[in-house]
C-alpha cells in the first residue's frame, strides 16, 4: 500500500520564479492538504482540497494556488517566490468520512524547496 | 483562531528514562494528533486521538477535550526516540493547527 508521495524532493529557485509541487495520495484518500514548514517551526497549514475543489485555507497569499486532478492528487504552485518562501513544504492526505475529514492524516515526505 | 501551545519546548533525557510532553489548546476541537518529526523531516503518525487513552508499546496519549489539553507519554526512552514531537489539532472542517514541537533528545 503506497503511502503519500511528493516530488520533487529538493528544488532550488531565484526569487521571482514561479515553482509547482506534486502530491500524490495514500491509496483509498480523497482529502488532500498542504502545509508550510519553516526552520525551526511546526508546519504551517496552506489550504485543502476535496473533490477538485479548494475547501480550507490558511493565512497564505494568493501567490500560493492549488488543484485536485480526479485521480485525487495535488498541485501547489507558488508564484513570485520570495526568499521567505524557502521551505520544507508538506502534503498530507486523508479520508473524508461524513462532514469533513475526521480520520487519520498521514503526510507525505516533503519537498524542500530553496530560494536564492 | 485556534492557538496550541506545546511544553516543554526541549527535553534531554537519559535513555531508558520516562518523560511527559504536553499539548494545550484554546477552544474546542473535533480531533487531535500527534506526531514524531524524525531528522529526515518525515512526519510519522503516533496517534489519533480526539479524546479518551490510547497505548502503542512504550507511547501511550490522553486528550482530555473538556480541558483543552493532551498528554504525550514515553516510557524507557530510546536514542532513536529523539527528533520532534508535534500536536495538531482540526477545528474546521479539516483546517489544522500545529504547535510550535517538543523537541527530544535520548542520550545514551
Amino acid at each position: 500500500d503506497a503511502g503519500v508521495t511528493q516530488s520533487p524532493t529538493h528544488l532550488i529557485k531565484t526569487r521571482g520564479q514561479q515553482v509547482t509541487l506534486r502530491c500524490s495520495p495514500k491509496s483509498g484518500h480523497d482529502t488532500v492538504s498542504w502545509y508550510q514548514q519553516a526552520l525551526g517551526q511546526g508546519p504551517q497549514f496552506i489550504f485543502q482540497y476535496y473533490e477538485e475543489e479548494e475547501r480550507q485555507r490558511g493565512n497564505f497569499p494568493d501567490r500560493f494556488s492549488g488543484h485536485q486532478f480526479p485521480n485525487y492528487s495535488s498541485e501547489l504552485n507558488v508564484n513570485a517566490l520570495l526568499l521567505g518562501d524557502s521551505a520544507l513544504y508538506l502534503c498530507a492526505s486523508t479520508r473524508e468520512s461524513g462532514r469533513w475529514p475526521t480520520d487519520t492524516q498521514y503526510f507525505g515526505p516533503g519537498t524542500r524547496l530553496t530560494v536564492l | 483562531g485556534i492557538q496550541v501551545e506545546q511544553s516543554p519546548p526541549d527535553l534531554i533525557l537519559q535513555e531508558g528514562a520516562n518523560s511527559t510532553l504536553r499539548c494545550n489548546f484554546s477552544d474546542s476541537v473535533n480531533n487531535l494528533q500527534w506526531f514524531h518529526q524524525n531528522p529526515w523531516g518525515q512526519l510519522i503518525n503516533l496517534f489519533y486521538i480526539p479524546s479518551g487513552t490510547k497505548q502503542n508499546g512504550r507511547l501511550s496519549a490522553t486528550t482530555v477535550a473538556t480541558e483543552r489539553y493532551s498528554l504525550l507519554y514515553i516510557s524507557s526512552s530510546q536514542t532513536t526516540d529523539s527528533g520532534v514531537y508535534f500536536c495538531a489539532v482540526y477545528a474546521n472542517a479539516g483546517k489544522s493547527t500545529f504547535g510550535d514541537g517538543t523537541t527530544l533528545t535520548v542520550k545514551p
